[in-house]
């Protein structure tokens, strides 16, 4: 068991460009979640997947996020038409059906110039 | 909207130096609790859940305690290595499996 693994860990992007980042979650966790922090903040949720099925999705991820993950496993998180509202760590967790205590990742550092 | 709301924002103790930190929240119906830890630049770890009032957890230095408006964790003879920000975090009832975090509480142990 490696943990939840996310990368890249840092990412520097131009606006309007495109970015997509990655996660691998415990293997056995059958659940999956994004949350987005920005500094001096918690968490905020973004999306939940339980085995492949996006089963909820925040306010907060506007039609320019999107969150797949395909056969139950990794899934990846793109942002489109990145803007410099943008920035933040966007961390992944997971855990297992009924268990809320996640396992987070180390996150994506996220900086739009 | 349920909310969560920590304080203080920020605690420098000195070594030795027991206090606690305060995590309270809006009653529309609790499913648990949860406590985290954040160290620089990293993801928060987890400490403990809570589902009833009433209900303790214990892990080395830190206590966590609820009741059914807020929840402590206290801190007993605290060590420069238990700096960190500690986050609280609701999972509120109706709201699926997303859970509601506090803005934390930064807390400083010096020598």
């Amino acid at each position: 068991d490696t943990g939840v693994s996310q990368d890249p860990r840092h990412k520097i992007t131009k606006r309007g460009q495109n970015v997509t980042f990655r996660c691998d979650p415990i293997s056995e966790h059958n659940r999956l979640y994004w949350y987005r922090q920005t500094l001096g903040q918690g968490p905020e949720f973004l999306t939940y997947f339980q085995n492949e099925a996006q089963l909820e999705k925040s306010r907060l991820l506007s039609d320019r996020f999107s969150a797949e993950r395909p056969k139950g496993s990794f899934s990846t998180l793109e942002i489109q038409r990145t803007e410099q509202g943008d920035s933040a760590m966007y961390l992944c967790a997971s855990s297992s059906t009924g268990n809320y205590g996640y396992t987070f990742g180390s996150g994506t550092r996220l900086t739009v110039v | 909207e349920d909310q969560v709301t920590q304080s203080p924002e920020a605690l420098r103790l000195q070594e030795g130096e027991s206090s606690s930190l305060n995590c309270s929240y809006t009653v529309s119906g609790l499913r648990g609790l949860f406590w985290y830890r954040q160290d620089p630049g990293k993801g928060p770890e987890f400490l403990f859940t809570l589902y009833s009032a009433g209900e303790e957890k214990e892990k080395e230095r830190l206590k966590a305690t609820l009741t059914k408006k807020e929840s402590f964790l206290h801190i007993t003879a605290p060590k420069p290595e238990d700096s960190a920000t500690y986050l609280c975090a609701v999972h509120f009832s109706g709201t699926a499996s997303k859970l509601t975090f506090g803005t934390g509480t930064r807390l400083q142990v010096t020598l």
